[in-house]
């Protein structure tokens, strides 16, 4: 089946410790994007590529970053994590002229 | 600016009653789309239904009801017959047209007791 896989489901890091979330698709969507959804909250749009094409949202922090080498991968890097990064990541996808998102199952992210 | 208003920030129900979830939506575009997802959980974002702004019939998909009203900026679901497996958090969306971004509710926790 296609779908959208996120690795690992958990992942646990040390307060300023890099950290790398990973995205696969086998749906062959050329939008990818990364929410992020803290406890009892909406998701929240971090980022998004079309393509190769990066779109930044504005009121994300810099500590967040990201990289798409191919149409399948995408990854999200926490350079600094600080304890207000806990929080669920998302990612989902998109056909350029689609409307609707499809969301992986997610990365619990728990900084100590 | 759009928004997306879920005012039930929760609902209990007991397994087999009726349940609706209500949204509300504010946007200044023509052309738009609505969606409600579900999140159990396990925390994965279970798309449910897409629905443009220019198509207003009700759509019935199982247990599943949906009521998308213009007039009234109104796109509620509704659960015929709940089940435990029903309880989640559901959310509803809004993106225009022209955009990829999804704005979202704050979600809705519906329980279904047995």
């Amino acid at each position: 089946d296609a779908m959208v896989i996120q690795n690992p489901r958990y992942q646990v890091t040390q307060f300023g410790k890099p950290v790398t979330l990973s995205c696969s698709q086998t749906l062959n969507h050329n939008v990818m994007y990364w929410y992020q959804q803290k406890s009892s909250q909406a998701p929240k749009l971090l980022f998004h590529y079309y393509d190769k094409d990066f779109n930044n949202e504005a009121d994300t922090p810099d500590n967040f970053q990201s990289r798409r080498p191919n149409t399948s991968f995408c990854f999200l890097d926490i350079r600094s994590p600080g304890l207000g990064d806990a929080a669920m990541y998302l990612c989902a996808t998109s056909t350029q002229g689609g409307e609707t998102q499809y969301f992986g199952p997610g990365t619990r992210l728990l900084v100590l | 600016a759009q928004k997306v208003t879920q005012a039930q920030t929760e609902i209990s129900v007991v397994e087999k009653e009726d349940v609706t979830l209500d949204c509300v939506y504010e946007t200044r575009d023509t052309t738009y789309y609505l969606f409600w997802y579900k999140q159990p959980p396990s925390g994965e974002l279970v798309f449910l239904i897409r629905r443009n702004s220019f198509d207003e019939q009700n759509e019935i998909s199982g247990r599943y009801s949906w009521n998308f009203q213009k007039s009234t900026s109104s796109f509620n679901f509704t659960i015929t017959a709940s089940q435990v497996v029903d309880s989640a958090v559901y959310f509803c969306a809004l993106r225009k047209a022209s955009g990829s971004r999804l704005t979202f509710g704050e979600g809705t926790q519906l329980t279904v007791n047995p």
